[in-house]
């Protein structure tokens, strides 16, 4: 089992959809929880970090970390077609990252 | 503002050769890290570097070797290739002090193809 849980997809979106996306993970020991976009064939970007468990918002993203069900989330309100990527959730503590599979998100017009 | 610098960012070898990926951090960031992403995978964690000192070890073959240089750019060296070695390579850097520590930016890889 990977410590980092996430279902790959794909999922599709009409545009003006709000989208969820969710890992969990199995290492109490993580304390940083992050997302990341990745476009074919670029880097990951860092859309949110976070470092305790609750809400963080950013625009049209809203983080979400829940330490106790060891559970992270992802909102996006108002999907555009440019969010048409994959979002990878990622957890670690000082020297590393743990990153889920990754979701494929299409957001149609 | 300034990204993670990768080079080259093609790299075509054969089997038994040796590679060397280079990664120059963003200005005043102290940790390099560098995953692999295999096709349709997600980035897997090999080595990270905290002031020049190697600070955690993942799942990097005894092949690969990197290391940290005084200027903070790090360098991996990749021998005795092999087909399972193509991949997108990465690298990530933090800054260890401040508001937002560990918090890694990905450079745009290094894309190697081992025929």
């Amino acid at each position: 089992q990977k410590e980092v849980e996430q279902d790959p997809g794909p999922l599709s979106v009409p545009e003006g959809a709000i989208v969820s996306l969710n890992c969990t993970y199995s290492n109490s020991a993580f304390q940083y929880f992050m997302w990341y976009r990745q476009y074919s064939r670029k880097g990951p970007e860092l859309l949110m970090y976070t470092y305790s468990s609750g809400n963080k918002e950013d625009g049209r993203f809203t983080a979400q970390v829940d330490k106790s069900s060891k559970y992270i989330s992802l909102f996006i309100r108002d999907s555009q077609p440019s969010d048409s990527a994959t979002y990878l959730c990622a957890a670690g503590g000082y020297n590393k990252l743990i990153f889920g599979a990754g979701t494929r998100l299409a957001v149609h017009p | 503002a300034a990204g993670v610098i990768q080079s080259p960012r093609h790299l075509i070898k054969e089997k038994r050769e040796t590679a060397t990926l280079k990664c120059y951090p963003i200005p005043r960031h102290d940790t390099v890290y560098w995953y692999q992403q295999g096709p349709g995978q997600d980035p897997q964690f090999l080595i990270s570097f905290y002031e020049k000192m190697q600070s955690d070890k993942g799942s990097i073959p005894d092949r690969f070797s990197a290391q940290q240089f005084s200027d903070y750019h790090s360098e991996l060296n990749m021998s005795s290739l092999e087909l399972g070695d193509s991949a997108l390579y990465f690298c990530a850097s933090s800054q260890s002090a401040g508001q937002r520590p560990y918090e890694q930016y990905f450079g745009p890889g290094t894309r190697l193809t081992v025929t």
